[in-house]
């Protein structure tokens, strides 16, 4: 079936400006989970979601930073007043619960 | 608090030598270990685990607990293993299901 897809690919916004990322996971995964992978970080753990419930938000860096899910399905991440050290690939993964995860290909957010 | 090293950025072998990707970790509880591979303009996907203990395109990793190690080996590296591959490690104790990834190593096999 379909993997995880993710939108926009690519984002370009002012600095100040607020920005939503979108996840689609794959079809019946409860399990979702935002990653970031900054330039020389590697990816850092940002919020997982079962269901539609975030039992660890402990990644997010900031107040700035939120993400919710409904239905179960789709997560909208929404960073507000986009400062340029924001700017990363933000990488949406789900899985089963305990199981594999599976990522999609991101969203590249340049601020600018 | 759990943490993956990765020391090596970059790795360049030539096709056909044998390849042996870094990675140790830091966690006080019982661990899983995985690799994750990224080829160029994919997704990034997982190549093996090692609950597991397959051999996923010729590779290989074994967790060693005593030395809090999980490499990645190959004994004859082709062209198409060149590729980002990041180790990460996932506690199975309560919600810790998220994954702690390290920072990467660049696979690069030359002819």
């Amino acid at each position: 079936g379909a993997g995880v897809s993710q939108s926009p690919s690519n984002k370009v916004t002012e600095k100040g400006k607020d920005v939503e990322l979108r996840c689609d996971p794959i079809s019946g995964h409860t399990a979702l989970y935002w990653y970031r992978q900054s330039l020389g970080q590697g990816l850092e753990f940002l919020i997982y979601f079962q269901g539609n419930s975030a039992p660890d938000k402990s990644g997010l860096p900031s107040d700035r930073f939120s993400a919710e899910r409904t239905g179960g399905s789709v997560s909208t991440l929404t960073i507000q007043r986009t400062q340029q050290e924001d700017s990363a690939v933000y990488l949406c993964a789900s899985s089963s619960v305990g199981d594999t995860q599976y990522f999609g290909p991101g969203t590249r957010l340049t601020v600018l | 608090a759990q943490r993956v090293t990765q020391p090596e950025k970059l790795l360049s072998v030539f096709k056909g030598a044998p390849v042996e990707l870094k990675c140790n970790y830091s966690y006080s509880g019982s661990p899983e270990l995985f690799w994750y591979v990224q080829y160029s303009r994919q997704r990034l996907q997982l190549l093996l685990r090692h609950i597991s203990r397959e051999s996923i395109k010729g590779f290989t990793a074994d967790l060693n607990k005593g030395e809090t190690s999980f490499h990645l080996k190959k004994p004859f590296a082709q062209e198409e293993d060149s590729a980002m591959y990041y180790c990460a490690l996932r506690g199975i104790t309560g919600t810790a299901s998220k994954l702690t990834f390290g920072t990467g190593t660049r696979l690069q096999v030359t002819l």
